[in-house]
């Protein structure tokens, strides 16, 4: 079975900060995982995506998630939060690229 | 270059009644995947289609079906709407499945009263 835990539903941080999302998955096999973010009343957009190359993996707007086998975690980081960062994020994972599992989301405030 | 297109936007359906949901892919892409986002809450998979045919199915009763036509734009058919089928609906494209991430569309949100 697949299943996605996002620690924190809110997260807050001062512009400036660094962003951490954390993500912990569930997999019997090496997955594909990936981060979206969602703005309200809009759909989700893909931040980044691990597919079994790198472990460490840029995306855009200066995201970037490290995969780690032994921790099964894909935590989502950013050095340095931006006003226009917040948003809903939601880690997914995926055996086969067909069913997708998404957390229950991280809500990201970023305080002036 | 479009992405993926959904309609409508908003939807207001009385209990037991039927509804259809639309979704264009984006161009290039030919499978469509349609999840369940109900509020505070992350979306769940109902099902995926891929040259037409229904390829995986999420964890929904029968009463949600779908259809993929010959240009891989897609239809979500719910019967015998309950009042727990309010919720953001998501259209998500991809090429030959998902493994390179899902490009979303901005959904239809469905109140059922």
């Amino acid at each position: 079975a697949q299943s996605v835990t996002q620690l924190g539903s809110h997260v807050s941080v001062s512009e400036g900060a660094l962003v951490l999302l954390r993500c912990n998955y569930s997999s019997s096999v090496p997955p594909y995982l990936f981060w979206y973010v969602q703005y309200p009343n809009q759909g989700l957009q893909l931040l980044l995506k691990y597919t079994s190359a790198a472990t460490l993996v840029k995306g855009i707007n200066g995201f970037e998630a490290e995969f780690k086998k032994s921790e099964t975690s894909f935590h989502l980081t950013k050095p340095s939060a931006h006003m226009s960062d917040a948003a809903e994020y939601f880690c997914a994972v995926s055996n086969t690229g067909n069913q997708f599992y998404f957390g229950t989301g991280t809500s990201l405030t970023v305080i002036p | 270059d479009a992405g993926v297109t959904q309609s409508p936007t908003h939807l207001i359906k009385t209990r037991g009644q039927q509804v259809t949901l639309r979704c264009s892919p984006k161009s290039g892409h030919d499978t469509v995947s349609w999840y369940q986002q109900a509020l505070g809450q992350g979306p769940q998979f109902i099902f995926q289609y891929y040259e037409e045919e229904e390829r995986q199915r999420g964890n929904f009763p029968d009463r949600f079906s779908g259809h993929q036509f010959p240009n891989y734009s897609s239809e979500l058919n719910v019967n015998a709407l309950l009042l727990g089928d309010s919720a953001l609906y998501l259209c998500a494209s991809s090429f030959a499945g998902g493994n390179y991430g899902y490009t979303f569309g901005s959904g239809t949100r469905l109140t059922v009263v």
